[in-house]
């Protein structure tokens, strides 16, 4: 069946520093691929991204590539702030139609001053 | 546009009784999902509705249920309810037929078995 995932967190940066989450799949078919951002007390945000092999998908200073060959999507940043301090998911939908998303487990971001 | 909007926020219940959540959809959608959210976890799919019906589900009990109205809101029921039900519970909108990264979250409702 399908499958998400993710590097176990909390990852512990520092302002400024270089971040990458890892995420791999596992779908039939040609998924879409997503990472989503939620912040404390909150619900889920759409963060970015890729619906098809080698699309980039980017937003807010972060990026993920769509790599077929690899089954992976991860999520980088090149200088994170304390502000993204929060749990980040990867999911993704098949084709389908039907919209339901498989999520991974989460990794939480912790980022000091 | 509210967005997303479910109620309540938080809500305790004790183990054995019912409870009922419930999502409004962003405007112009008419698809709506739901999704457990357990503390350290990522959300797992309950199921969707869509037409006033339910359109697929996910790997729940029947103590799990839902119900769709005309104006495209939702409900879900958890009846006999377990310390596991304990988490956050996720509604999601979209209209049909748009592409799935048009899909809504709500803010969720905290749920607590004691």
């Amino acid at each position: 069946g399908n499958s998400v995932t993710q590097m176990e967190g909390p990852v512990t940066l520092s302002e400024e520093a270089f971040l990458t989450i890892n995420c791999t799949y596992t779908a039939t078919g040609y998924p879409s691929l997503f990472w989503y951002v939620q912040y404390p007390g909150e619900g889920l945000q759409l963060l970015l991204k890729a619906t098809k092999a080698d699309d980039k998908g980017s937003n807010k200073g972060f990026e993920a590539t769509y790599r077929k060959e690899t089954t992976s999507f991860h999520l980088e940043k090149g200088s994170v702030q304390v502000s993204d301090s929060a749990v980040y998911f990867c999911a993704l939908t098949t084709t389908s139609g039907t919209y339901k998303y498989i999520f991974g487990t989460g990794t939480r971001l912790k980022v000091l001053a | 546009d509210a967005g997303v909007t479910q109620s309540p926020t938080h809500l305790i219940k004790t183990r054995g009784q019912q409870v009922t959540l419930r999502c409004s959809p962003k405007s112009g959608h008419d698809t709506v999902s739901w999704y457990q959210q357990a503390l350290g976890q990522g959300p797992q799919f309950i199921f969707q509705y869509y037409e006033e019906e339910e359109r697929q589900r996910g790997n729940f009990p029947d103590r799990f249920s839902g119900h769709q109205f005309p104006n495209y809101s939702s409900e879900l029921n958890v009846n006999a309810l377990l310390l596991g039900d304990s988490a956050l519970y996720l509604c999601a909108s979209i209209y049909n037929g748009q592409p799935a990264y048009e899909q809504y979250f709500g803010p969720g409702t905290r749920l607590t078995v004691t």
